[in-house]
């Protein structure tokens, strides 16, 4: 069973270019989280997604973010007109059910030039 | 809302020394607790987790027990290894807002000397 998969692991982008950060989650995992984490700090959440839901976005900026888990294929967190404040990493975890543990990918690190 | 509390790091250890990584957490309901360990340039892994009062938690000779007097599950291995050095993370797993949102803490990053 493969584990969570977030491709790519490192992305560059000039600013004002838009970001794709992809997660494929556990095989028989319906629900994906996407963290953000920035050097010396934990880990922030910023959505919460089941197939084809947004269950809880409290922790996406409102503008230029935004993020789906469409029923076939894998989740996707966008970033629009990326600013060098968007670098960092980005984790996604998933997990079968609530109040079970989360399963992370090995993130995407942003890096905006 | 929900929250964890974890101490500060970095804690310094020397190879064989005891640990204790504090945490202390808020949460609405009757939480799940779970501490994950990151290494250099990886994502997170689950260490240990304990789902009710009083249950311990234990992997790797790593272990933590659910005090709910307390609110806490401190982290604690009897001899660390040099490579046990990376950033543990204290979480909860508990209703907040009508959703089930895995909370984390800032983590604490360890290093063990030789």
């Amino acid at each position: 069973n493969a584990g969570v998969m977030q491709n790519p692991r490192h992305l560059v982008r000039r600013r004002g270019q838009e970001a794709r950060l992809r997660c494929s989650p556990m095989k028989g995992h319906s629900h994906v989280y996407w963290y953000r984490q920035l050097p010396e700090e934990g880990l922030k959440f910023m959505v919460y997604l089941q197939k084809e839901n947004i269950i809880d976005e409290s922790g996406m900026p409102k503008e230029r973010f935004s993020a789906e888990f469409p029923k076939e294929g894998p989740s996707i967190l966008r970033i629009q007109q990326v600013v060098r404040g968007d670098s960092a990493a980005y984790f996604c975890a998933s997990s079968p059910g609530e109040v079970t543990e989360a399963f992370f990918g090995q993130g995407t690190r942003l890096t905006v030039v | 809302g929900n929250s964890v509390t974890q101490m500060e790091g970095p804690v310094t250890l020397s190879e064989e020394a005891f640990l204790t990584i504090n945490c202390t957490y808020t949460a609405t309901g009757y939480p799940s607790l779970f501490w994950y360990v990151q290494y250099p340039g990886e994502g997170l892994q689950l260490l240990l987790k304990a789902t009710k009062a009083d249950d311990k938690g234990s992997n790797k000779g790593f272990e933590a027990t659910y005090r709910k007097e307390t609110t806490s599950f401190h982290l604690e291995k009897g001899s660390v290894q040099v490579s046990d050095s990376a950033v543990y993370f204290c979480a909860l797993s508990d209703l907040s807002g009508g959703s089930y949102i895995p909370t984390f803490g800032r983590g604490t990053s360890l290093i063990v000397h030789p």
